[in-house]
């Protein structure tokens, strides 16, 4: 069954680099999604992103946060100037379509932990 | 945000008998509703959905109730198995987006 695959599964920064996170959505899907999961908290949406261009982004999405499409396959999630509180499970997801009655299928994730 | 609620952290159900989850929900904007299950050190996987037009969807074992007039949201799994032990987590969206709103999340521990 085709999957999201996200890389690394674990990244270990220094506060203030940046990150870059990378997914490769599955591969006929149209709509990419990060969402994060702060240890113990629900997991929050972040940003939407279809024909390359955000469609959605929360209040969490800030000036620091950014999204690419920089080929065919993959999808990431760059965080500019890192900061404690961006320590948190990051997931990738995909979906077909949007708005529609379709879920949106995740990766496994990245744990970001910022030092 | 408490847009999406789990109120019970936890679960436990011996093997066999049924497994109840609950949500609630506060928009009434929300149009359509999943459950994810999750393992520890993977991503929520895709379980089961229903459309608010509907109000009761079933997949093999699992059944997805759905109350509009109370905003309530429910998952039956008949039989529970020792592999359906998991953190499940119900999520809303509403028809003029395409986020998901995710619960905090019921542990469920089916004893074998």
């Amino acid at each position: 069954e085709p999957e999201v695959t996200q890389t690394p599964s674990h990244q270990v920064t220094q506060m203030g680099q940046e990150v870059i996170l990378r997914c490769v959505p599955i591969s006929n899907h149209l709509y990419f999604y990060w969402y994060r999961q702060i240890l113990g908290q629900k997991v929050e949406f972040l940003v939407s992103f279809y024909n390359n261009e955000i469609s959605e982004k929360s209040e969490i999405f800030d000036d620091q946060f950014s999204v690419e499409r920089p080929d065919g396959s993959n999808f990431t999630l760059k965080i500019r100037s890192t900061k404690l509180e961006d320590s948190a499970m990051y997931f990738c997801a995909s979906s077909v379509q949007g708005r529609t009655d379709q879920p949106q299928h995740f990766g496994d994730g990245t744990r970001l932990s910022i030092l | 945000d408490q847009q999406v609620k789990q109120n019970s952290p936890s679960l436990s159900v011996q093997e066999g008998r049924i497994s109840i989850l609950n949500c609630d929900y506060t928009n009434s904007m929300f149009d359509y509703f999943l459950w994810y299950k999750k393992y520890p050190a993977e991503g929520p996987t895709f379980l089961i959905s229903i459309s608010s037009i509907k109000d009761k969807n079933e997949d093999g074992r699992f059944t997805v109730f759905l109350n509009k007039s109370a905003k309530h949201l429910s998952l039956h799994i008949v039989p529970s198995q020792p592999g359906d032990s998991a953190v499940y987590f119900c999520a809303a969206r509403t028809y003029t987006g395409n986020q998901f709103y995710f619960g905090t999340g019921t542990s469920l521990t089916v004893i074998p």
